[in-house]
């Protein structure tokens, strides 16, 4: 069974600095990942994906995230972060078998809190 | 194209009443999915769908059952709600393998409160 783990629960930073968010997962089999982001009062949103290829993926707004085999890990990271940034950030981890994808397994959250 | 519409948004219930969830999708997909979200816990897959006709237990299905009589809806059912089920349930939906890889989407969300 795939498991993920968010290290970090709450991540405050200041406006236009940098942030890394941490996402660590477990599976024995090869896996795809993802990053959702929630605003509040909100559902869950797909930030970014790591599906084959390429390590480094990218989201529209500024969000990066590289798989890491070897570390197991899928982080994320924003070289500058705005005060619309703030939100809670999940980390999920998927995998394919021959009966088709299997659902999502979250992590339990970041929440990024941007100050001004 | 609304996506994923969740009925009602919000509800209190007192302990021992029933109700069911509605989650209706527009997108054709075959995987439909409800989720519970806790304040420091995450979402956590209560059942799932992977087609009309089909359900199957999650991490946490005590307490609940679902249906999925159409493709495009998944209910959940309470049949006697606790405290315990107060919580935001997140229904989701995607298609399957292959294009499965585009992800799942998310309802607005249900915030439920059991008094």
């Amino acid at each position: 069974a795939q498991s993920v783990t968010q290290l970090d629960s709450q991540v405050p930073v200041f406006e236009e600095a940098p942030v890394e968010l941490r996402c660590n997962y477990s599976s024995s089999v090869s896996v795809y990942l993802f990053w959702y982001v929630q605003y509040p009062n909100q559902g869950l949103q797909l930030l970014l994906k790591y599906l084959s290829g390429s390590t480094l993926v990218k989201s529209i707004n500024g969000f990066e995230a590289e798989f890491n085999k070897s570390q197991t890990s899928f982080h994320l990271r924003k070289p500058s972060v705005h005060i619309s940034d703030t939100a809670e950030y999940f980390c999920a981890v998927s995998r394919v078998d021959l009966s088709g994808n299997t659902p999502l397994v979250f992590g339990k959250g970041t929440r990024l809190s941007v100050i001004a | 194209n609304a996506g994923v519409t969740q009925t009602p948004k919000f509800r209190v219930l007192k302990t021992g009443q029933s109700m069911t969830l509605l989650c209706a999708q527009d997108m054709n997909h075959e995987y439909m999915y409800w989720y519970r979200q806790d304040p420091g816990m995450g979402l956590r897959l209560i059942h799932y769908s992977v087609g009309e006709g089909t359900t199957a237990k999650g991490e946490v299905p005590d307490g609940y059952n679902v249906s999925r009589l159409k493709k495009q809806n998944f209910l959940l059912g309470l049949e006697s709600a606790a405290p315990s089920q107060t919580s935001v349930y997140f229904c989701a939906s995607s298609y399957s393998s292959g294009q499965g890889l585009a992800g799942a989407f998310f309802g607005q969300g249900t915030r439920l409160t059991v008094v």
